[in-house]
């Protein structure tokens, strides 16, 4: 079955830290995978997505078949990157839906 | 373009209450779809239409119907209203041709007493 996993409810660093937020998937041929974000009283947006291979707002991610995992990073963590990860895999076996993982709470205190 | 409208954007509803939510896009989408948004259980898929006239089920359809009548509206009926639907609902749409990119409306709080 198709699964998205973030095992982390909640990551609090301190600003200029570096910050990964962990995905990790379950899926039987070529994973699309994509990064959701969604800030205070902002509504739900587009991150990344894999295949772009793009550094958005310093963050990036690199899909690892062997490990099953699209991890999110960035080297310097910044206040206004507080906000709700989502990690999502998109699913061929059922027409293309995205599927999301449960959410990651980024806090980045001053 | 306004994107996605959804609306209300907060709903207090007693139990076997039915409402619909409304959901509106205006970019010539043909995928749409609705999710609800629990503490610990990420975003989940409700139901979704790849094109007017057409609806499928998703993750956690039960107690929830949809209908596809136009390009640019998908409303969410709920029946009997649950205390167990009681969540943040998003409805997103996105290009069929791409369907990379989901484009997402700014959600309605329910709660169901």
């Amino acid at each position: 079955a198709q699964r998205v996993t973030q095992p982390e409810k909640l990551l609090s660093v301190f600003k200029g830290a570096p910050v990964e937020l962990k995905c990790n998937y379950s899926y039987s041929g070529s994973p699309e995978l994509f990064w959701y974000v969604q800030y205070s009283r902002q509504r739900l947006q587009l991150l990344l997505r894999h295949i772009s291979r793009e550094s958005i707002k310093g963050f990036t991610a690199d899909l690892n078949k062997g490990e099953t995992s699209f991890h999110l990073k960035k080297p310097f963590a910044q206040e206004e990157d507080s906000a709700m990860y989502y990690c999502a895999l998109r699913s061929y076996n059922q027409g293309g839906k995205l599927i999301f993982g449960q959410g990651t709470e980024l806090s980045v205190k001053p | 373009n306004a994107g996605v409208t959804q609306t209300p954007k907060f709903q207090v509803l007693k139990t076997g209450q039915s409402m619909t939510l409304q959901c509106a896009q205006d970019m010539n989408h043909e995928y749409m779809s609705w999710y609800r948004q629990d503490p610990g259980m990420g975003l989940r898929l409700i139901h979704y239409s790849v094109g007017a006239g057409i609806t499928d089920q998703g993750e956690v359809p039960n107690g929830y119907n949809v209908s596809r009548s136009t390009t640019e509206d998908f409303p969410l009926r709920l029946l009997s209203a649950a205390p167990s639907q009681t969540s943040v609902y998003f409805c997103a749409s996105s290009n069929d041709r791409e369907n990379e990119k989901l484009f997402f409306g700014s959600g309605t709080q329910l709660s169901v007493l």
